[in-house]
């Protein structure tokens, strides 16, 4: 079936970097997403993957993605106060599905 | 600025109440969306609609119904029958046919009392 896993928390000090693990069960995905959700508001899209390639980077944002374990990662360079969000992983098959979102915590 | 509008922001609804949650998209955008999302849970699919005048079930539509009389219009409506309807509901959009990236609204939070 078709599920998505994220773990549900993660804290990290300010500065340092953030990795946000994710999982999928289905292999035909077509392209695998990173959303953003401040509180009481609705999701941004942070950046999205083609299911051919193994990385992408953007400024401070990192996605590694490994196909034969079907994981993807999110690393966050240099985190800041402002990233304190929840991070939801998505997979497209033939829809998009969820998982659960993880919730990054900064702290000075 | 392009984007989607969701109304209300907040919501209070007596039981046996049905109500409406408006979406409105001016990105020019065929698809859309409705969202349901429970603390802890991933967004779960409602309904969803690919053209004018068309739309299609989703994961969780029993007590839920919309329409798309309009391109930048998909109203969601609660009713009675949805067990369970304290949510926050989010609408979305989407218009490229390659990544097919979701735009979302910022969301309307149903309470029911």
């Amino acid at each position: 079936g078709e599920d998505v896993e994220q773990s549900l928390f993660l804290s990290v000090r300010e500065g340092d970097s953030s990795v946000i693990n994710c999982t999928y069960t289905d292999s035909s995905s077509t392209y695998l997403y990173w959303y953003k959700q401040e509180p009481g508001a609705g999701l941004q899209l942070l950046t999205y993957i083609f299911s051919n390639m193994d990385m992408k980077q953007d400024q401070r944002l990192t996605v590694l993605l490994n196909k034969k374990d079907k994981h993807l990662s999110l690393r966050i360079a240099d985190t800041q106060t402002g990233d304190s969000a929840i991070y939801f992983c998505a997979e497209r098959v033939h829809k998009l599905i969820f998982g659960a979102g993880t919730r990054l915590a900064v702290h000075p | 600025d392009g984007g989607i509008t969701q109304s209300p922001k907040y919501l209070f609804r007596k039981e046996g109440q049905n109500v409406t949650l408006s979406c409105e998209q001016n990105l020019n955008h065929d698809a859309m969306y409705w969202y349901r999302q429970d603390p802890g849970q991933g967004l779960r699919l409602i309904y969803y609609s690919q053209i004018v005048n068309d739309f299609q079930k989703g994961d969780i539509a029993e007590g839920y119904s919309v329409s798309r009389e309009k391109k930048e219009s998909f109203p969601l409506t609660v009713t009675s029958a949805q067990k369970n309807p304290t949510a926050f509901y989010l609408c979305a959009s989407s218009g490229d046919a390659g990544a097919n990236v979701l735009t979302f609204g910022a969301g309307s939070r149903l309470t029911v009392l």
